[in-house]
């Protein structure tokens, strides 16, 4: 069973960087049929797609972050990360990891969640 | 980018109850459409993707239907875990995007 894991710090400052990793057991990261995913959720709000990382370290992102966002991957832990550049109190949210199964673009495997609150 | 749009809103519902959820884009995106159902406090779960495939475990009475711009969830029967809110997604054009969501309560 596949298993995925936020982690990072919960309070971060206006213009900082927000970080997180996932770690995913049950499965390999290195595997060709999945892409790795970020999805945010403000509270008591919808769903927005962040990005999503390949193996091969291809990688697409919302252009409505694009210029602050970075999602990597590091296969020796089995990890895939995501850096959020210049922060400020509207991406203060709650933060998915998940997978998105190749065959079936859609996303099956998701973390519980990390929420992260921009504030000083 | 590619707008979805879910009806109703949010829907007053019984169990047993046969409850259908509407999904709409703004452009032709073939099947790539996935529904998730999201309880509070947990991560979305996947009930369906390419529009109309059950993901394993998830109990038949849940189906999905349409192509294009116009798609359908429907409980046929409702229980009460299914007391939930849920989004459609679409996969065909970067960025994905999801629907605001229908909320179905007692």
């Amino acid at each position: 069973q596949v298993h995925l894991q936020e982690s990072g710090p919960g309070l971060v400052k206006p213009s900082q960087t927000l970080s997180l990793t996932c770690t995913v057991s049950g499965g390999s990261i290195s595997s060709g049929s999945f892409f790795w995913s970020w999805i945010r959720q403000p509270a008591g709000k919808g769903l927005e797609w962040i990005g999503r990382v390949f193996i091969s370290g291809d990688t697409k992102y919302n252009p409505s972050l694009n210029s602050r966002v970075t999602i990597s991957v590091d296969t020796s832990n089995n990890q895939f990360s995501l850096r959020l550049n210049s922060v400020t109190a509207a991406d203060t949210a709650v933060y998915y990891c998940a997978r998105e199964a190749v065959a079936v673009a859609a996303l099956d495997y998701w973390g519980q969640g990390a929420l992260v609150t921009v504030s000083s | 980018d590619i707008q979805m749009t879910q009806s109703p809103s949010s829907v007053s519902a019984s169990v047993g109850d046969r409850v259908t959820i509407t999904c709409r884009a703004t452009q032709h995106i073939s099947t790539w459409l996935a529904w998730y159902q999201q309880k509070p406090g947990k991560a979305p779960k996947l009930l369906i993707s390419d529009a109309s495939r059950l993901q394993s475990g998830v109990p038949s009475r849940f189906s999905g239907s349409g192509s294009g711009t116009d798609f359908t969830l429907t409980i046929s029967s409702l229980q009460p875990e299914d007391f939930a809110t849920y989004y459609c997604q679409q996969a065909n054009t970067f960025p994905f995007t999801f629907g605001p969501g229908t909320k179905v309560d007692l």
